[in-house]
């Protein structure tokens, strides 16, 4: 398996630029997250989706954010626009959300640094 | 409320060395599953231990070891004679009832002397 890819792994944009992130999650794993890290403020969750549904928004930071996962293999995250404190380290992770043995643990992506100049 | 607390923010200890990173955690779920996560100076967060709210064994594996005890709600982890490659900031986190919400703590930087 592949893991969890994430595109692009490192974006410079100007302020008010749209910017787009890519996530293809482990195939059969049925929940998914987005995740940010700044030194500031550490791993903060933006968002989730179970089976492609979006559970919980609630850490997503304002409008510009928006997240969607059209189906099981692949979810974006865009900024429109984006601004100089949107600059992070984005990572996508997948896990299979079941109670069961080996199930719940989070596979992570190798990140996408966003810097918006 | 789900919380981790790493007091822990920056460890620095010379090679073969042994040291603790403390964990504590928080919640009112009485099925709940914590983690610890690495994540090395490349960046990515790499998976280490689930352990779930009903085994309170320790565990060790190779040069790590981790102490899960309920009564103070700690999972600590341990790293028996330290190397470089160590170096590292290490996450742990709660997952609770739900099975799909996580909550990580702040993260613990450790860097390995040689």
């Amino acid at each position: 398996d592949a893991g969890v890819i994430q595109s692009p792994r490192h974006e410079v944009t100007e302020m008010g630029q749209e910017v787009t992130l890519r996530c293809k999650p482990i195939s059969g794993h049925n929940s998914l997250f987005w995740y940010r890290q700044t030194m500031m403020r550490g791993l903060e969750l933006l968002i989730y989706f179970n089976n492609n549904v979006p559970i919980d928004d609630s850490g997503m930071p304002e409008d510009r954010f928006s997240a969607k996962m059209p189906n099981a293999s692949f979810s974006t995250l865009k900024i429109q626009p984006s601004e100089p404190r949107d600059s992070a380290v984005y990572f996508c992770a997948s896990s299979l959300g079941q109670r069961s043995s080996g199930a719940n643990v989070l596979t992570f992506g190798a990140g996408s640094r966003l810097t918006v100049l | 409320a789900q919380k981790v607390t790493q007091a822990q923010t920056e460890i620095s200890v010379v090679e073969k060395e042994d040291v603790t990173l403390d964990c504590v955690y928080e919640t009112r779920d009485t099925t709940y599953y914590l983690f610890w996560y690495k994540q090395p100076p490349s960046g990515e967060l790499v998976f280490l231990i689930r352990r779930n709210s009903f085994d309170e064994q320790n565990e060790i594996s190779g040069r790590y070891s981790w102490n899960f005890q309920k009564s103070t709600s700690s999972f600590n982890f341990t790293i028996t004679a330290s190397q470089v490659v160590d170096s590292a900031v290490y996450f742990c986190a709660l997952s609770g009832n739900t099975g799909n919400q996580f909550y990580f703590g702040t993260g613990t930087s450790l860097t390995v002397i040689p």
